[in-house]
């Protein structure tokens, strides 16, 4: 079972509607699970940066974290055209002494269509 | 408001060609990384500094060097191209947390395309 497991889509919505977009991880050692969105020849941002489990709302964004089930999910509201983006999961694992190393998912490709 | 810049943007190697990908950053961060993207797959971490002369492995080191003689810059050289390192290479860093753990975001540039032939 690889660490961390992303839907690669693609997934293609109308505009308006709401995205859902989730990991699976098996590792217990992570404990900051983090949305990065990559536009296309560009390299990834954050989105969104959580720790512990529940819900964390950033605007139309929306970041979910299930650690008993080791699942996390993002929601965007109100999806947009320039939401059209590669989604990708990254968790972390730290190493101590303030340094930490991230695990990606593969990304999911999201197209909203106007 | 530069940010972390890669160079070149596109390569085009020969096997057994050599070539160093430059990563610099203004933001006077500690750490730095380099990972690599293959198509469809997540971001796999080549190496990483935490600082000037203090240099570790990553998940897929294997074929690339790093060096790091000041904050500013993260080379990472390939020595002998292969088409296995055919990929986009991205270049990261973050602050310090200064306490252990605690919200510092890692900050991508936008990436060497490199095409081994």
């Amino acid at each position: 079972q690889k660490e961390v497991e992303q839907d690669p889509g693609p997934l293609s919505v109308p505009e308006g509607a709401i995205v859902s977009l989730n990991c699976t991880y098996s590792n217990s050692a992570f404990q900051y699970f983090m949305w990065y969105r990559q536009y296309s020849r560009k390299g990834p941002e954050l989105l969104m940066y959580t720790y512990s489990s529940g819900n964390k709302e950033d605007g139309r964004f929306t970041a979910q974290v299930d650690k008993s089930s080791k699942y996390i999910s993002l929601f965007i509201r109100d999806s947009q055209p320039s939401d059209s983006a590669t989604y990708l999961c990254a968790m972390r694992r730290d190493s101590g002494a303030g340094s930490y190393q991230l695990t990606f998912g593969k990304g999911t490709k999201l197209s909203v269509i106007p | 408001n530069a940010g972390v810049t890669q160079t070149p943007k596109f390569r085009i190697l020969k096997i057994g060609q050599s070539m160093t990908l430059q990563c610099a950053q203004d933001m006077n961060h500690n750490y730095m990384y380099w990972y690599r993207q293959d198509p469809g797959m997540g971001l796999k971490l080549i190496y990483y500094s935490v600082g000037a002369g203090i240099t570790d492995k990553g998940e897929v080191p294997n074929g690339y060097n790093v060096s790091r003689s000041t904050t500013e810059y993260f080379p990472l050289r390939l020595e002998l191209a292969a088409p296995s390192q055919t990929s986009v290479y991205f270049c990261a860093s973050r602050s310090h947390s200064g306490t252990g753990g605690g919200n510092q975001p890692q900050h991508f540039g936008d990436g060497t395309r490199l095409s081994i032939l």
